[in-house]
């Protein structure tokens, strides 16, 4: 059964400060992995999604990396801003029949001015 | 605004009532799914429904019943609930595996 964990549950940084956010995975057997972020009271907003053939996926200030052999990604954030805050969550598919997607407890984030 | 829209935002109900929550999505998707989110645990997926059709179900209890009448909106029924089943209910759609999931906004779902 695929378990993914998050470090850290939670970041607090200074405005500007480049950051990293962790998540591992039990089962290298992968579909994909995704990284979403959520606001507070929201639904989830897609980040980046990085195919199981793929090593990192870039979008503006974020770049994520997958490494599938040792079961990481990373999710690097350039020049924090407060808008940034937020709780960030790492999922994955497992592949199957159907598309679903395990997921982390995410991290919460929080830029201050 | 997401493209995924889910009503009502919130929900009280006693454990005795009757309650349905809907989603609708004009995206075009073919698949749609229901998620629970409840504090401090990661979120569960509890049904998939490709082109209407119910293809996983996550050993979710019976007082939950999904209905999938056609690819652009799907209801989840709830009766006899319990307090623990309070949490955020997330719907989502894709339009393919390889594309990202988009969420609604989410149902605050209280047990009283």
């Amino acid at each position: 059964k695929q378990e993914v964990t998050q470090i850290p549950a939670a970041l607090s940084v200074p405005e500007g400060e480049n950051l990293v956010l962790n998540c591992s995975f039990t089962d290298s057997a992968i579909y994909n992995l995704q990284w979403f972020r959520q606001d507070p009271g929201k639904g989830l907003t897609s980040l980046l999604l990085i195919q199981s053939s793929q090593r990192e996926q870039t979008s503006g200030r974020l770049n994520a990396s997958l490494d599938k052999s040792s079961g990481r990604s990373t999710l690097y954030i350039a020049a924090s801003q407060p808008g940034d805050s937020a709780t960030y969550l790492c999922a994955v598919d497992s592949g199957g029949s159907n598309y679903k997607l395990t997921f982390g407890k995410g991290t919460l984030l929080t830029v201050n001015p | 605004e997401t493209g995924v829209t889910q009503t009502p935002r919130h929900l009280v109900m006693g454990m005795t009532n009757k309650k349905s929550l809907k989603c609708e999505q004009h995206l075009g998707h073919n698949a749609m799914y229901w998620y629970k989110q409840s504090a401090k645990k990661p979120l569960e997926l509890m049904f998939v429904y490709n082109f209407k059709e119910q293809t996983e179900n996550n050993s979710v209890p019976s007082r939950f019943s999904p209905e999938c009448p056609n690819s652009s909106h799907l209801f989840l029924h709830l009766h006899t609930l319990q307090p623990e089943d309070s949490a955020l209910y997330l719907c989502a759609s894709s339009p393919s595996r390889d594309s990202p999931l988009h969420f609604g906004n989410g149902t605050r779902l209280t047990v009283t």
